[in-house]
């Protein structure tokens, strides 16, 4: 089975932090994605990478980047955060047209 | 642009109370839509991929169904431990990222 592992499960950062969060998986996957999840609001898509290298933005980019240097590692980086970046973040991949197959998730907490 | 809404927001059973749930979808050329499972605070969960109206998928208590506007997770003699969110997404015929709805809630008891 693919594993997608997310190096945090529970995170708490002070505004103005530049804060990583790193995902790693175990299978040749291709894609691999970030999304928020916040209650009533569902996921939705900040940024996703089909390739080494390549990214691109998804649906809500803004006071995110992220790094792909490795095909197995994706890196989601909060420039400078924020209480509004308070949320749960997935990390996921995918290969083809097959479904995603998610990490368990870190919860952050900007105070 | 891709919509998926999903219904009910939130439902309750009593073991063994057959129920469904709904996620309906537009979205522009249909590469694949998908049903997850979410725990509280943790990951989703794979359940299911369909690929085209009429196709079905099975797995013990849980079977999904395909429409060209819309998809059921029909739950048979539901268990407590199938408490869960259920999560609907679709993929659009040009990419592989999906689109979720916001998710039904379900809560089976005793």
């Amino acid at each position: 089975d693919v594993k997608v592992t997310q190096s945090s499960r529970y995170l708490v950062k002070r505004t103005g932090e530049k804060v990583f969060l790193e995902c790693v998986q175990d299978m040749d996957h291709e894609n691999m994605f970030w999304y928020r999840q916040d209650p009533g609001l569902g996921l939705r898509l900040i940024y996703f990478s089909y390739d080494v290298k390549m990214k691109e933005k998804g649906d809500i980019p803004e006071g995110y980047s992220v790094s792909r240097e490795k095909k197995e590692r994706f890196s989601l980086i909060l420039e400078s955060a924020s209480t509004n970046q308070t949320s749960m973040y997935l990390c996921a991949s995918s290969f083809g047209r097959d479904g995603y197959t998610f990490g368990s998730g870190t919860r952050l907490t900007v105070v | 642009e891709d919509q998926v809404t999903q219904s009910p927001e939130a439902l309750r059973l009593q073991e063994g109370e057959s129920s469904s749930l709904n996620c309906s979808y537009t979205v522009s050329g249909l590469r694949g839509l998908f049903w997850y499972r979410q725990d509280p605070g943790k990951g989703p969960e794979f359940l299911f991929t369909l690929y085209s109206a009429g196709e079905e998928k099975e797995k013990e208590r849980l079977k999904a169904t395909l429409t060209k506007k819309e998809s059921f997770l029909h739950i048979t003699a539901p268990k407590p431990e199938d408490s869960a969110t259920y999560l609907c997404a679709v993929s659009p015929g040009t990419a592989s990222k999906l689109t979720f709805g916001t998710g039904t809630r379900l809560q089976v008891t005793l």
